[in-house]
């Protein structure tokens, strides 16, 4: 069936460094994609989203790039701090306005100091 | 504003009992969302009301599972009987417009079902 998968289960990265989270969909008629940041024992916390209509969104030290053609979407974290470690979900709506939004599995995102 | 706040934040019981699950969502948000997250399935979403009505409960797994939302403050899950295997943190999670984009999420109740 449609799922939202992701790449890497895991990501450990270097205090400073950039880093890239990686998310593929399978339901090309998915047209809004959010990137949420869950920490130990919190729920997950909206960091950004971006609609079909769109390949690149900035925000606040994070970017999301989105490839229609090969699904994928990807979330950059610039200059990574410690409090940049937790789990990332990517997350689809399959027709902006549905209500119903489809997470990924996660990938766990451990800041080295 | 105090965010999405759910109660309790732990929970254990006893398989059989019933369980009850609160949740009030941030003040003037119009939908809201019950999600039950576990390791194998990850988030999963269990129903969601716009304007205290009930959208969509297909993600209910059983009929031991029902939800309310008697006004727009106050929203409960209920499990009855619980079993073993409802053991998850379940999240509620609340947004001010029609559609899901920007949920905000509560902290969770983690639930264990012995």
């Amino acid at each position: 069936g449609e799922s939202v998968g992701l790449h890497l289960p895991t990501l450990s990265v270097q205090e400073g460094d950039n880093s890239i989270i990686n998310c593929a969909y399978s339901n090309s008629a998915s047209d809004y994609f959010i990137w949420y940041k869950q920490e130990s024992g919190k729920g997950p916390q909206f960091i950004i989203d971006i609609r079909s209509n769109m390949d690149k969104r900035q925000g606040q030290r994070v970017t999301v790039l989105l490839n229609k053609t090969v699904k994928h979407l990807s979330l950059q974290i610039a200059a990574t701090q410690p409090g940049d470690s937790a789990v990332y979900f990517c997350a689809e709506i399959v027709n902006f306005g549905n209500e119903k939004l489809t997470f990924g599995t996660g990938t766990r995102l451990t800041i080295i100091p | 504003d105090a965010g999405v706040i759910q109660s309790p934040r732990h929970e254990v019981t006893e398989m059989g009992q019933e369980v009850t699950l609160r949740c009030k969502p941030i003040s003037g948000h119009n939908s809201l969302f019950w999600y039950r997250q576990t390791m194998m399935r990850g988030l999963e979403l269990l129903i969601y009301f716009n304007n205290n009505v009930p959208i969509d409960d297909s993600g209910m797994p059983e009929d031991r599972f029902s939800a309310k939302m008697p006004n727009a403050s106050f929203s409960t899950l209920k499990i009855q009987p619980s079993e073993p295997r409802d053991s998850a943190v379940y999240f509620c999670a609340s947004s001010d417009r029609g559609g899901s984009e920007k949920l905000f999420f509560g902290s969770g109740t983690q639930l264990s079902v012995l």
